[in-house]
């Protein structure tokens, strides 16, 4: 089966420009969650979609938004960057959302570097 | 709130056993999870731990106790490629079953 897959891998961006970073999950997985990680930092966590619907927000500013579509695929969008955007983002996808021992399984993340 | 707690940095040396700690506050304990991160690349799923104890896989194990707020990471006959941060997470009722990670604790080996 086939991992989860993060487009594009290496992403170039200039301040004040937008960048949309998209995320497929494992066949089968519904949830999909966003982490931002930063050198030093732990995952700071995004959000969480599961059937198309946000079900949990971290704590960043409007300017990072999200989405998930039918087939479970989901993006990130995160307009206005600022030089502090730089990092690398993940996405983990999860059979569903809730809790118990739902697993997530990491992408190999969108390294966006803020210019 | 939430806290979770690992050493910054640990050091072993190839061929010994090394104890990862990661002590938690919540509220509504649903799981903690272990994670190995080499540098540059994801995540990795380690353990999951549920109920009190230790669970073995390998070389690793993972041991909680939920009464301390107490986890571990025991690692066996350690390689070179062991070389990477281990991350701890906590999913619990309140953080709406979100998992909430540690920093993580950058393990080095030596030969």
């Amino acid at each position: 089966k086939a991992g989860v897959t993060q487009t594009p891998r290496y992403l170039i961006k200039t301040r004040g420009q937008q960048v949309t970073l998209s995320c497929s999950p494992i066949s089968g997985h519904r949830s999909v969650s966003w982490y931002q990680q930063t050198p030093g930092q732990g995952l700071q966590f995004l959000f969480e979609y599961f059937s198309e619907t946000q079900r949990n927000k971290g704590n960043f500013p409007g300017r990072f938004s999200g989405r998930q579509f039918s087939n479970s695929r989901s993006e990130m969008n995160v307009s206005t960057l600022e030089l502090g955007d730089s990092a690398l983002y993940l996405c983990a996808s999860s059979l569903e959302a809730g809790g118990g021992a739902d697993t997530q399984y990491f992408g190999p993340g969108t390294r966006l570097t803020v210019l | 709130g939430q806290n979770i707690d690992q050493p910054t940095e640990m050091t072993a040396t190839e061929g010994a056993i090394v104890q990862i700690n990661c002590t938690y506050q919540t509220s509504g304990f649903n799981g903690l999870f272990w994670y190995q991160q080499h540098a540059g690349e994801a995540p990795t799923f380690l353990s999951y731990n549920v109920l009190d104890g230790l669970e073995e896989k390998g070389r690793f194990s993972s041991f909680l106790s939920r009464s301390k707020g107490y986890s571990y990471l025991l690692l066996k006959e350690l390689q070179m490629k062991d070389s990477a941060s281990y991350l701890c997470a906590v999913r619990a009722r309140d953080s709406n079953y979100q998992l909430i990670w540690g920093a993580g604790t950058k393990l080095i080996i030596k030969p």
